[in-house]
């Protein structure tokens, strides 16, 4: 079974924080990790990928990703009440289909 | 990223009864996924939607249940038969773009059924 673990939360971050989401894989031989946004009543919606170890910036968005530690992280600067969301820890573990976690609830509170 | 709708956009359905999904994108996409979300719960895959021929069903879907069309490069349709409460969910077609890789999925805004 090839598992994509994620905190649930509540995650509570006040406004103008940084948010740190988290996320660890099963599958050492997964190339390919991304971070989905779902608002409520939405569909999710890509902001971020990341394919090599280290750190991608993208505006308020840093991935992280350690393939030795399974471990893929998603910080959020600046945290905004419109970042509240379900934010989906997306992995690849090769071919096409990804492998999705259950999602951590970010609630940014003014 | 493609532009991507999808009908009906929710439907309350009888048990017994099916139910037909449209996915449609405004561009040629290169690979088209249906998708399962139920209520608190994260996206499972239920299969590949291939152009002219029979889908790639995951493991635990089946056609019978499942059927999947694909006429052409911008349109699939998911058929959720024999209906039951279990199969109260959100389906979300979801579309790799052309020129992208394989594993950069677009999702479309979802159907939510509802079983009775």
């Amino acid at each position: 079974q090839k598992e994509v673990e994620q905190n649930s939360g509540p995650l509570s971050v006040p406004e103008g924080a940084i948010a740190s989401l988290n996320c660890t894989y099963s599958d050492r031989g997964s190339q390919s990790f991304f971070w989905y946004r779902q608002y409520s009543g939405k569909s999710p919606e890509l902001i971020m990928s990341i394919y090599s170890n280290g750190d991608k910036e993208d505006g308020r968005f840093t991935a992280q990703l350690n393939k030795a530690s399974q471990y893929v992280s998603l910080l959020i600067r600046d945290s905004q009440p419109s970042d509240s969301a379900t934010y989906l820890c997306a992995v690849n573990p090769g071919g096409y289909a990804l492998n999705f976690g259950k999602g951590t609830s970010l609630l940014v509170t003014p | 990223s493609a532009v991507i709708s999808q009908k009906p956009s929710r439907d309350i359905c009888q048990r017994g009864t099916s139910l037909t999904i449209q996915c449609q994108v405004d561009s040629q996409v290169t690979m088209m996924f249906w998708y399962r979300q139920q209520p608190g719960q994260s996206l499972t895959l239920i299969a590949t939607a291939n152009q002219g021929s029979e889908a790639t069903y995951e493991s635990g879907f089946v056609i019978d249940k499942f059927p999947i069309s694909r006429p052409n490069l911008t349109f699939s349709t998911l058929t959720v038969s024999n209906m039951s409460p279990e199969d109260s969910s959100i389906y979300l077609c979801s579309v790799v773009a052309a020129g992208k890789t394989t594993d950069t999925q677009y999702f479309g805004p979802g159907t939510r059924l509802t079983v009775l």
